[in-house]
């Protein structure tokens, strides 16, 4: 099975800070690689795919990239709306799949 | 649009099974490329992807509980039905269903809260 690491697993961040979350994959997967955001007590949602295609709707602020094992999540300019939790998922295995560990984005 | 939703019993008894049933609309899962996944999140843990079923019924499960799994499909009732049997105090969780398209997981449900406890 693929392994996928997250780090850190929580950071503490400001309104209007630089983010970067980083995934890493247990071997080289593409660019099969997704991004999602989960708020408390709400679903995850589906942020980018593919390592760098972000989801209608998702605000511009979000960008993804990295291919083969390394991966990065950024949030270019933090908003009070995006503390949250941030989960990372490989598609390389599709149908099988699986997360990473998560990362907590709090205050 | 696209929506789910899962229903399932609140409270399980260990050894008992676990029926799962998510019900969608706006999408059809005969559709070529269209899936439906199940996921799961233990209270404060990760989420873990369980299982998914194909427009072709083709089905997958994830490597540590596929001797407990099965999913199946109703699309004339537009249904996905998850059964996991010997549930024991670990499988408590929030499960969701999301529709899955090229490995991602792009509509999800709001989830379903199971306890399993005597």
């Amino acid at each position: 099975d693929i392994q996928v690491t997250q780090s850190p697993s929580s950071l503490s961040a400001s309104v209007g800070d630089r983010v970067t979350i980083t995934c890493r994959a247990s071997q080289n997967i593409a660019t099969y690689l997704n991004w999602y955001q989960q708020k408390v007590g709400e679903a995850p949602r589906l942020l980018i795919y593919s390592s760098s295609i972000l989801q209608r709707g998702v605000a511009s602020r979000f960008r993804g990239s990295g291919s083969g094992t390394d991966f990065t999540l950024t949030i270019t300019s933090l908003r009070p709306e995006d503390f949250a939790t941030y989960f990372c998922q490989q598609s390389y295995t599709s149908p099988l799949l699986s997360f990473g560990g998560g990362t907590k984005v709090e205050i | 649009q696209v929506t789910l939703r899962e229903s399932s019993p609140a409270l399980v008894k260990p050894t008992q099974t676990l029926t799962l049933t998510c019900t969608f609309s706006g999408f059809s899962l005969n559709a070529t490329g269209m899936s439906l996944s199940w996921i799961r999140q233990p209270p404060g843990k990760a989420l873990e992807w369980v299982a998914l079923i194909d427009w072709d019924d083709e089905k997958s499960y994830s490597t540590s509980l596929k001797t407990r799994l099965s999913i199946s499909k109703d699309t004339s009732k537009n249904q996905v039905t998850l059964s996991m049997t010997n549930v024991d105090p670990m499988d408590t969780a929030t499960y969701y269903c999301a529709r899955t398209r090229g490995g991602f997981l792009d509509f999800w449900g709001q989830g379903t809260q199971v306890t399993v406890s005597s």
